[in-house]
């Protein structure tokens, strides 16, 4: 077990829709990272938070957007939902938001998206 | 250019031997991680192990190691002893202090594709 929940395991909904993945990062953490991952694309990050500021996007479309709350737990909203964003979308968390080559990142076990 | 290029998409293995799944990676910055995690069929991440790219000796977790050639830029991971539970996605990453466009990555992990590992009783 990483430590880092993510709920729900599972989504499915239908086009159009907006959806909300929640994640809890590990105790201590304070940065949370979102990835995507589809068959097309592999492993793509989306966003990452410090202590509840945005440090730096990734391939993330102005359709979806996250925020980080002061409890530390983030959540990723996806809205106007297409086929396309049928994906695995994992959650990451590091202890610290800083360059450190060295951090590991502990994942959740991620939010199947199911769009149909 | 690829920063992770992982070769092979799937490699097949007989219980109880030692396997190398390749890794390359690409970067112009003299500071950084090499990371190596194992996807389940279940789906989670999980952390195998991790070299440094200051590190002068090869990481060791248990039944993995990493080959570091730093001049190569490669970093293979080594699986001994394979054992039936080890079949899974594997993926290398790399964590970066300055990203392409010269600004800082803040930490964020770049995937390779992955190679899918069966091992077979």
């Amino acid at each position: 077990d990483s430590g880092v929940t993510q709920t729900p395991k599972h989504l499915i909904t239908a086009t159009g829709q907006r959806v909300t993945l929640r994640c809890s990062p590990r105790s201590g953490d304070l940065s949370v990272y979102w990835y995507q991952q589809s068959l097309d694309q592999g492993l793509q990050f989306l966003i990452q938070y410090y202590n509840g500021e945005e440090r730096a996007k990734g391939n993330i479309l102005e359709r979806f957007s996250a925020q980080q709350f002061p409890d530390l737990h983030s959540e990723l909203n996806l809205s106007s939902l297409e086929l396309g964003d049928s994906a695995l979308y994992f959650c990451a968390s590091s202890v610290s938001g800083t360059p450190s080559w060295r951090e590991k990142l502990f994942f959740g076990s991620g939010t199947q998206l199911s769009v149909l | 250019a690829q920063k992770i290029t992982q070769t092979q998409p799937g490699m097949f293995v007989q219980e109880k031997e030692a396997v190398t799944l390749d890794c390359t990676y690409d970067t112009s910055d003299p500071s950084y991680g090499l990371f190596w995690y194992k996807q389940p069929s279940s789906g989670e991440m999980i952390f195998l192990i991790y070299q440094g790219s200051y590190d002068q000796q090869n990481a060791t977790e248990g039944r993995y190691s990493l080959n570091f050639q730093k001049a190569r830029k490669s970093a293979n991971l080594v699986i001994s002893a394979s054992q039936l539970g080890d079949s899974a996605m594997y993926f290398c990453a790399m964590r970066e202090v300055v990203d392409n466009a010269g600004g800082t990555s803040y930490g964020k992990l770049t995937f390779g594709q992955g190679t899918i590992l069966t091992v077979h009783p």
